[in-house]
């Protein structure tokens, strides 16, 4: 089982619709959890951190950590032709973070 | 505000020669690594360092060293490249802690023929 899962997809969602990213983790150690966005060649960038069990909102984006279930998600409300990227999570194990194969997200006009 | 500088942005490289790819950060992190980027592989972790003066291996460091002589510098070596080297390379860094949020450099896009 890889450390860090995610669905390739592409997910393609229309402009003004929530979009759900999913990503679950194999090791319990893990003790914080990110989610970066990259545009097709450029680096990542940290759109959001969460460290405990539920949720956490900043601005459109809302990241939902659930421990006992391994899994931890981001919501983008409103989507926006901007956001299509690719949206890695990426968990945190002795300082070092461990990143899922992203997922592509198509927002449509 | 420049945060983390890789040099160069782009090389292309005979096999067998060997490179060093340069990462300068001035954020006063005191953890910095090293990811390769590759279609369908995502980010693997190659090499980094917890604070200057030492060193850790990652998922895939075959190929590759580190030197970590300073908290800003943290240089990846490439001996002798092959061509499986071919790739994009990232700089991050972050302050070490039980939070981990690292900053990405531009990338260096390294094409070994």
């Amino acid at each position: 089982q890889k450390e860090v899962e995610q669905n390739s997809g592409p997910l393609s969602v229309p402009e003004g619709a929530i979009a759900s990213l999913n990503c679950t983790y194999s090791d319990r150690v893990s003790q914080s959890f990110f989610w970066y966005r990259q545009y097709s060649g450029k680096s990542p960038e940290l759109i959001m951190s969460i460290y405990s069990n539920g949720d956490k909102e900043d601005g459109r984006f809302t990241a939902q950590l659930n421990k006992a279930s391994q899994y931890v998600s981001l919501l983008i409300r409103d989507s926006q032709p901007s956001d299509s990227a690719t949206y890695l999570c990426a968990v945190n194990k002795y300082s070092t973070l461990t990143f899922g194969k992203g997922t592509m997200l198509l927002v449509s006009p | 505000t420049a945060g983390i500088t890789q040099a160069p942005t782009s090389q292309i490289l005979a096999a067998g020669r060997s490179m060093t790819l340069r990462c300068t950060q001035d954020m006063r992190h005191n953890a910095m690594y090293w990811y390769r980027q590759d279609l369908g592989l995502g980010l693997r972790l190659i090499h980094y360092s917890n604070t200057a003066g030492t060193t850790g291996k990652g998922e895939v460091p075959d190929g590759y060293s580190v030197s970590r002589a300073n908290t800003d510098d943290f240089p990846l070596t490439l001996a002798s490249a092959v061509p499986s080297q071919t790739s994009v390379y990232f700089c991050a860094s972050s302050q070490q802690g039980e939070v981990t949020e690292a900053f990405f450099g531009q990338g260096t896009r390294l094409t070994v023929v």
